[in-house]
Parts: structure tokens; sequence; C-alpha cells
């Protein structure tokens, strides 16, 4: 596709049901980042996938938060009993290979937990 | 761990020159970058410095000091449209992973 996408663009659910993310890269980005993003704050690193090394988990903030790719395709995040605290948008990039520092955003997907 | 701080707000006239500064710790260094960001959208890449000096990109220049661990994005003829919030993010010894600031957010006045 043109660019990276994410459904949905908008998600409200209520605390303690469990939500998924989709995220669609770039064609041929081999790198993909997922990040949140609380109001009027920095982007937050959460976990990268590069082709069919293992991921790279290190930014989850809680054993709820878990993330899938296959390949170099479509990833999802999924966020367990979801929690007021992680309402925010989930923003999901791509990259070519060593190109870390040049990072395609997609439009994010807003969650709020109610 | 990684840091970056860089100020939180900077407002300036159409025409005017912004600087926004921005310092970093870090362990191991492989280069900076700067994002844009506009109330609502994706943040978008802007520029990236790997080695000492500027970098320049039309309207905007980037410039980087490894010795003093800092950087700058410079916003040249402001317009309207520059508003918006504005990343450094460093990438370091965790090699493929980037390290986001705060964010400045740039307010253009007419």
């Amino acid at each position: 596709g043109a660019g990276v996408s994410q459904s949905p663009s908008n998600k409200v659910t209520e605390k303690g049901k469990d939500v998924e993310l989709r995220c669609d890269p770039i064609s041929g980005h081999t790198a993909l980042y997922w990040y949140r993003q609380r109001l009027g704050q920095g982007l937050e690193f959460l976990i990268y996938f590069q082709g069919n090394s293992a991921p790279d988990k290190s930014g989850l903030p809680s054993d709820r938060f878990s993330a899938e790719r296959t390949g170099e395709s479509v990833s999802t995040l999924t966020i367990q009993r979801t929690q007021q605290e992680d309402s925010a948008v989930y923003l999901c990039a791509s990259t070519l290979p060593q190109s870390a520092d040049t990072q395609y955003f997609g439009p994010g997907t807003r969650l709020t937990v109610l | 761990g990684q840091s970056l701080e860089q100020p939180s707000e900077v407002t300036a006239v159409e025409g005017a020159i912004v600087q926004i500064n921005c310092t970093y710790q870090t362990s191991g260094f492989y280069g900076l970058s700067w994002y844009q960001q506009h109330d609502g959208g994706a943040p978008t890449f802007l520029s990236y410095n790997a080695l000492d000096g500027l970098e320049e990109t039309g309207r905007f220049s980037s410039f980087l000091s490894r010795s003093d661990s800092y950087g700058y994005l410079l916003l040249q003829e402001l317009q309207m449209k520059d508003s918006a919030s504005y990343f450094c993010a460093v990438r370091g010894a965790a090699g493929n992973k980037l390290t986001f600031g705060g964010g400045t957010r740039v307010l253009v006045k007419p």
C-alpha cells in the first residue's frame, strides 16, 4: 500500500475487556514498531519486529500487552483486561532494512478505556 | 538507559526563526532524528544526523554535536503550517530502537 495503515482508528472499550489493534506496514518494510503516546507526551516504545528474528519486547509495560507479526506482514497488538491507564494513541511504524532512523508512521489507533 | 530533554513549548511569529534544542543521554550513539507531528496526526520524519555538523533540508536544518550530546532543529521562515509538535529521537546502544523526547510544541502566530 501507499503507507502504513492501522485499524480501528478509534476504539472505546470498558475496563477489563480485551482489545486487538492492527497494523499493516508498507510493503517491503521488514521492521515494524509499536509505540504508545499518551496525551501531550512523547512516544513510548513498546515492541519491535525485524523480519523473522525474535521480537524485542523490552518496552511492553506489563504481561497484559502482547503483539504478533507473521513474517513481514500485518501485526496485531493485543491488550488484555484493559485498564483506564491504557487509554492512549497506539502508533505503528515500519522501516526499510538498516533504516531504523527513518520511520514511517501509521495514523494510530485512539484507545479509550472507560 | 537513554533520555532526552527538549523545551516543552515555543511561540514565534510568521517569518521568524525558531531553534529547538535537544540534549540526550545514551549509552552508545548511532544518530539523532527529528520528527514533526501535527495535532491528531502521525509523526513524520524530518531529518537525521549521525555525524557532527549541519544538515539542511529546505527551510529546516538539523545540527549535531556528539561531544556535547546535543542537537537542534532550526525552523526558518516560519509558516502557519509549521505549528506542530517536534520530537527528537536518539538511536543508541540498543540498536534499532528509537527513544523519543517529550516533544516541543511550536505555535506560530500571524
